[in-house]
């Protein structure tokens, strides 16, 4: 199946620097990929919507100068985290999607902690 | 009205048994619907994925569509413990300003017991 890998697994960073997190299918193309955040026990929250090529499209109460994504290639898409603080702290999930049949398979997901 | 609604459980079945879970959506015209398991601590998994009215079988699971009443089953037979997980029901907008993004149910918790 369609493999989608995510780096780091786990990061922990002091409040205040910022944190990249890369997205990248391995196994097909992707001309959009999608960033995801996620509290314990709550349901994913899509954050943007990233697309190759142009600039990523940001949800309501997201704000786009603190979440920088760029999307340079069919497979890569990356995620940092700027002047990061402990409420930044939570799980960051992309997922991309296949060109041919629109399914969506997720990476394993970034632990963000910010002490 | 969600959008996506599933009943978030928990469901409990016995080690064997048919697991049976449900989901319905709103948005009359969404053409692409998909079945995602999500373990504790971990993030979602597609396990299935279906397009056209009626069933489509992959091993012990069988997803069933029926577009006239807006409404997606998932069906895990022989349920192991290891299938205790979040099942997440989710759809592909087709219009409006989420065009093309997949909007989920809240998740249905499923425990099989030995």
């Amino acid at each position: 199946g369609a493999v989608v890998s995510q780096h780091p697994s786990w990061v922990i960073c002091k409040s205040g620097t910022s944190v990249k997190i890369e997205c990248r299918s391995l196994d097909f193309q992707a001309t959009t990929m999608f960033w995801y955040r996620q509290f314990p026990k709550q349901s994913l929250m899509l954050m943007a919507t990233s697309n190759e090529g142009s600039k990523a499209t940001y949800e309501q109460g997201v704000e786009k100068d603190k979440f920088l994504i760029n999307h340079a290639s069919l497979t890569l898409s990356t995620l940092t985290v700027t002047s990061a603080h402990p409420e930044d702290s939570s799980f960051y999930i992309c997922s991309a999607r296949d060109l041919v049949n629109y399914e969506q398979y997720f990476g394993p997901g970034t632990r963000l902690t910010v002490t | 009205q969600k959008e996506v609604e599933q009943n978030s459980g928990p469901l409990s079945v016995p080690e064997g048994a048919i697991a049976s879970l449900n989901c319905t959506y709103s948005d009359r015209v969404s053409q692409s619907f998909f079945w995602y398991r999500q373990y504790s601590g971990k993030s979602p998994e597609l396990i299935m994925s279906i397009y056209s009215n009626g069933d489509k079988e992959d091993g012990r699971f069988t997803a069933q569509l029926n577009k006239a009443s807006q409404y997606v089953s998932l069906l895990i037979r022989d349920s192991q413990p290891s299938d205790s997980a979040t099942y997440l029901c989710a759809v592909i907008n087709a219009g409006g300003t989420s065009y093309g993004k997949l909007t989920f149910g809240q998740g249905t918790i499923l425990t099989v017991h030995p």
